[in-house]
Formats: C-alpha cells, sequence, structure tokens
C-alpha cells in the first residue's frame, strides 16, 4: 500500500495572494492528479501529469500553475487567491498504462478559505 | 462539457432498505470508480472496475462500457451509509466526476 500525504491540510490566504499547495506520493505512481471540488459539485481536474517534468492542463487550468519536480511530488500554485472563494483541492495518483486507465487513489485534501 | 451524469442528486433511505446509483456517460469510458466522501472530506475508493460487475459486503457495482453506464447498488443500508457518493469514469488517465449522490440513511 501506499499513502498521499497534502500540505498543508488547511489554508487561509488573502485576496491576490499566492498560494502553494503540495502534495507527496509514496506509491511510486506515474501520474498525479489536481482536482479542485465546490460544494455540491463534483470534482474538476485543475493539472495532471504523467511523468517527471510533465504537465497537462485540466478543464480548470486558467488562474493556477502546478510543478511536477519529481514523480514523487506534485505541487500547485493559486497564481492570485480570489476573495471569499472556498474550496477542496484534491491531489490524486495513478499507474499510467500509455492509454489504459488504471485505478486512482486520492489524497486527504488541502481546504483553502480565502479571506 | 459533462461527461458523467449522476443520478439521483439525493436519496433517503430507511434503514434494511436499499436502492441503487446511476452515472451515465456521454461517450466511452474504459474504466469507471465509485468513491464515497467521508465527513472530513476524503474520497474512499469504494470500487474500480474496466468491466462486469464486483460486489463488496452490501455494495454491489456494475460497468458497462458499451451502453455507457455504470450503478452502485447498496443493499441493507445502516446508519453509517449515509454520506455522498461520487462516480468517476476514466478515459486515458483522466477521471471525469459525477456530480455526486447525497445519500441519507434514517431509521
Amino acid at each position: 500500500g501506499g499513502i498521499i500525504t497534502q500540505t498543508p491540510k488547511f489554508l487561509i490566504g488573502q485576496e491576490g495572494q499566492k498560494l502553494t499547495l503540495k502534495c507527496q506520493q509514496n506509491f511510486n505512481h506515474d501520474t498525479m492528479y489536481w482536482y479542485r471540488q465546490d460544494s455540491g459539485k463534483g470534482l474538476r481536474l485543475i493539472y495532471y501529469s504523467i511523468t517527471e517534468n510533465d504537465l497537462q492542463k485540466g478543464d480548470l487550468s486558467e488562474g493556477y500553475d502546478a510543478s511536477r519536480e519529481k514523480k514523487s511530488s506534485f505541487s500547485l500554485t493559486v497564481t492570485s487567491a480570489q476573495k471569499n472563494e472556498m474550496a477542496v483541492f484534491l491531489c490524486a495518483s495513478s499507474i499510467h498504462l500509455g492509454q489504459g486507465s488504471t485505478e486512482v487513489f486520492f489524497g486527504k485534501g488541502t481546504r483553502l478559505t480565502v479571506v | 462539457g459533462d461527461q458523467v451524469e449522476q443520478s439521483p442528486s439525493a436519496l433517503s433511505l430507511h434503514e434494511g432498505t436499499g436502492s441503487a446509483l446511476r452515472c451515465n456517460f456521454t461517450t466511452t469510458m474504459r474504466a469507471v470508480q465509485w468513491f464515497r466522501k467521508n465527513s472530513r472530506g476524503s474520497l474512499i475508493n469504494l470500487f474500480y472496475l474496466a468491466s462486469g460487475t464486483k460486489e463488496n459486503g452490501r455494495l454491489k457495482s456494475a460497468f458497462d462500457s458499451k451502453e455507457r453506464y455504470s450503478t452502485l447498488h447498496i443493499r441493507d443500508a445502516q446508519l453509517e451509509d449515509s454520506g455522498t457518493y461520487f462516480c468517476a469514469a476514466s478515459n486515458y488517465n483522466v477521471l471525469y466526476f459525477g456530480s455526486g449522490t447525497k445519500l441519507t440513511v434514517e431509521p
């Protein structure tokens, strides 16, 4: 088994601030993801990465940057926090099998509040 | 656009009864996962299916890629089953989520 660790668990930022969320996984998975969850909605993909230094945009990439520094870590940056924004950011990982699909595992999330 | 349509959005069951959640896909998907969100907001993996059916305790899931749907059946519902359930279908390593079903189990 493995674990996905997201830090911090809670993040309070100010409007316009640049905020960075971090994610580490010890599954030795190739692909890592960042999703955003808003209350009452399903998860929406922000960025994903299929290998070290790779970056692919999801549906919600505008306003975010991401960086896959090494295989085990994937960070997400909110480039300019929006006032009254509240969401949970979930990191995930999976094995990459070319054009196949494999099970995806999620971290426990980072809850963002912008004041 | 929305690739996964999940229904119902909310479901209320009495203890001991059962029902089914369903997800329809607008395109062919390679696999489906079902999750339950716990009280802390974490996603707990319930099932991963590339085809066919799987059963685990009082939960059973089915996935038909050709007909573009998946179901999650709950039988003998218990109070602790309450929560929000999500389906997610994957294609080329990207998961597309349904909007969730909020299940409430009542005594």
